[in-house]
């Protein structure tokens, strides 16, 4: 299907495990996104990727891990997951430039939960 | 980085126009103003976007003043259904781009 998706749609870890949210884009858009939305908060920007092979920190990069080898994939890793850690989290994806480059899509969010 | 500035909340009743004022002081001469929409539990979704002037769509209208130091959305005759949190951005021109999406405008429309 052509989009955004995400996966998975909930999962509840453990402290100190592993996890990796995927995203998957079926657009060949250049700029991918991962933003975490958490209650009495907007959405704060972890990373985010120009191009394959091309990352950058946002505003809140610290405990996650980025990668891009496709363009159509922009995997998040929490290498240790921590309680704070506890959010929901959202894949965005857009051309990136000119007039379209604020016009961002998401998908429909990862919902984590760090017991 | 343009800042934005929006109120954190508004009321408005079925029936009534809303108009969120959304600054932006800094903004660049190529900058464009974008607004989303996000419902519970949902992803944010672009509703519309401008460069000056007035926009319209079948959703909303944008209106951008001449020295684009602010924006307004205007939602025509809300129903319940509009509310949501709305989120105004400005793009960055030249350099990287990093879309900061703030805390928005949550808008409640009451019966």
């Amino acid at each position: 299907d052509a989009g955004i998706t995400q996966s998975p749609r909930y999962k509840i870890t453990e402290t100190g495990r592993q996890v990796t949210l995927m995203c998957h884009q079926t657009w060949s858009h250049s700029y991918m996104f991962w933003y975490r939305q958490d209650l009495g908060h907007g959405l704060r920007l972890i990373y985010y990727s120009a191009a394959a092979d091309i990352t950058d920190k946002g505003e809140v990069p610290d405990g996650y891990v980025v990668s891009r080898s496709k363009t159509e994939n922009f995997p998040l890793t929490l290498e240790s997951a921590t309680r704070s850690q506890t959010s929901v989290y959202f894949c965005a994806s857009s051309v990136g430039a000119g007039p379209g480059a604020n016009v961002l899509t998401f998908g429909a969010g990862s919902r984590l939960t760090v017991l | 980085l343009a800042k934005t500035t929006q109120p954190i909340s508004m009321d408005s009743y079925e029936g009534q126009e809303v108009n969120i004022t959304c600054s932006h002081n800094n903004i660049a001469t190529n900058d464009y103003i974008t607004w989303y929409q996000q419902f519970p539990s949902q992803g944010p979704r672009f509703i519309i976007q401008g460069y000056k002037t007035k926009v319209t769509n079948e959703v909303a209208s944008l209106f951008i003043p001449a020295d684009r130091k602010s924006s307004t959305l205007s939602l025509p005759r809300v129903s319940l259904s509009d509310t949501a949190v709305y989120y105004c951005l400005v793009a960055l021109s030249g350099g990287s781009y990093i879309p900061t999406f703030g805390r928005g405008t949550s808008l409640i429309v009451h019966p």
